[in-house]
């Protein structure tokens, strides 16, 4: 079964640093892209960071440019996502996605989403 | 930035009505456009990719279509369990943007 797993959620104060990561399964985690979409309560969806399968090219929303960074462990099938600098409008429920293809078009759309994992940043 | 508008922002619908959310992009993306169905507490799940690609085990009563700025997505008879919030995404270029959603709610 195809699973994504996050973690690393939690109570932050304004300017501190969280570090998510999504563990993944029942798939070959090297061939796929992922991202990662967050979603601030009663809000809807906003897309935050991606990385193609290999690691090397990586891609973000405006909003986190310079804080955020995304990572991948293929030998571990995880995901990373480190914070910094966190303000109170990255409180939000933070997704890992599973791009749908493995081929041309990686980005494509969201195939398989992990169940989320809330970020509260608040002093 | 592209700009993805949805509308309406909610609807109100029977069971058995044909429901149509639709989605405009604010330049064109071709047909690289998604569409998720997210119910509260849950992950989204994905409709539609690349504009009419019905995903694996999505009931057929879902379809889309549309190309460069506007976009369809049908409900052709709604069901109990299609009372959700729907949100269409660009996938043409970086960064990738969300409609702001529409909410089904029942009639």
């Amino acid at each position: 079964e195809v699973q994504l797993v996050e973690s690393g959620g939690g109570l932050v104060q304004p300017g501190g640093s969280l570090r998510l990561s999504c563990a993944a399964s029942g798939f070959t985690f090297s061939s796929y892209a992922m991202s990662w979409v967050r979603q601030a309560p009663g809000k809807g969806l906003e897309w935050v960071s991606a990385t193609s399968g290999s690691g090397i090219s990586t891609y973000y929303a405006d909003s986190v440019k310079g804080r955020f960074t995304i990572s991948r462990d293929n030998s571990k099938n995880t995901l990373f996502l480190q914070m910094n600098s966190l303000r109170a409008e990255d409180t939000a429920v933070y997704f890992c996605a599973k791009g749908r293809d493995s081929g041309s078009q990686p980005y494509d759309a969201f195939h398989i989403w992990g169940q989320g994992t809330m970020v509260s940043v608040s002093s | 930035d592209i700009q993805m508008t949805q509308s309406p922002s909610s609807v109100s619908a029977s069971v058995g009505d044909r429901v149509t959310i639709t989605c405009r992009a604010s330049q064109g993306i071709s047909r690289w456009l998604a569409w998720y169905q997210q119910k509260p507490g849950k992950a989204p799940n994905l409709l539609i990719y690349v504009a009419s690609s019905l995903q694996s085990g999505v009931p057929s009563r879902f379809s889309g279509s549309g190309s460069g700025t506007d976009f369809t997505l049908t409900i052709s008879s709604l069901q109990p369990e299609d009372f959700a919030t729907y949100y269409c995404q660009q996938a043409n270029s970086f960064p990738l943007t969300f409609g702001g959603g529409t909410k089904v709610e029942i009639k």
